[in-house]
């Protein structure tokens, strides 16, 4: 069975504090790996789709590297505007729904 | 950037009643489309697959005719909530697959309230 774990359940840091989220996955044939930001009230925001151990993928203040176990979201000097849950999940298959972590609630204070 | 777009955003309806809630993909054709329910402070959970011109697979424990799901174009999935209880309150969101690439997006949410 196709399984997700996020950690921490929740991640409190000061401005510009660094840090990273971790997400273990048990897959039988990766074919992505997404990460996804969720504002409260609002559907997930699309943020990458890793492929393959070894891939990174950047963007603003978020990196994203991914390997054959488990995959990190590192967050960079962070705002309070990257408050929010990220969840991350995997697919298996072509067209086979997402399999969701619980996420990792993020708050970070000015 | 490729969108999905669900109408209403929120909607009240009575205990008893039917309420239906729509999904677009406005930047692409999606044959496959993806229903989650959402309760406070927890992950998404998935309540069926909509398959454009067949029968929609509902995932274990999700009860098929009290959540109707029509996908009868390449753009538009619906998902019907019939005879509403207080206790299908929750956001509904939807997701579709880009067919150009492997990006799965998802919609605004709906957030049903039954009274």
């Amino acid at each position: 069975e196709d399984q997700v774990t996020q950690s921490p359940e929740a991640l409190r840091l000061q401005e510009g504090e660094s840090s990273s989220l971790n997400c273990s996955y048990t897959v039988s044939g990766l074919r992505g790996l997404f990460w996804y930001r969720q504002d409260p009230g609002k559907g997930p925001e699309f943020l990458f789709t890793l492929y393959s151990a070894g891939e990174e993928k950047e963007k603003e203040r978020l990196k994203a590297t991914l390997t054959k176990k488990e995959s990190f979201l590192h967050i960079t000097a962070p705002k309070p505007e990257d408050s929010a849950t990220y969840l991350c999940a995997v697919q298996a298959g072509g067209n086979t729904p997402l399999v969701f972590g619980k996420g990792t609630r993020l708050s970070v204070i000015a | 950037g490729a969108v999905v777009s669900q109408h209403p955003s929120w909607v009240i309806c009575k205990s008893g009643t039917s309420v239906k809630i729509e999904c677009r993909s406005l930047d692409f054709q999606a044959t496959t489309m993806f229903w989650y329910r959402q309760f406070p402070k927890q992950s998404l959970m998935l309540m069926a697959t909509s398959n454009e011109g067949s029968k929609a697979t509902y995932e274990q424990g999700v009860e098929k005719d009290k959540f109707l799901i029509n996908h009868a174009s390449l753009t538009l999935s619906t998902l019907t909530v019939t005879s509403a209880h207080p206790e299908d309150s929750s956001f509904y969101i939807c997701s579709a697959k880009e067919p150009s690439g492997n990006t799965i997006y998802f919609g605004e949410g709906s957030w049903l309230t039954v009274v």
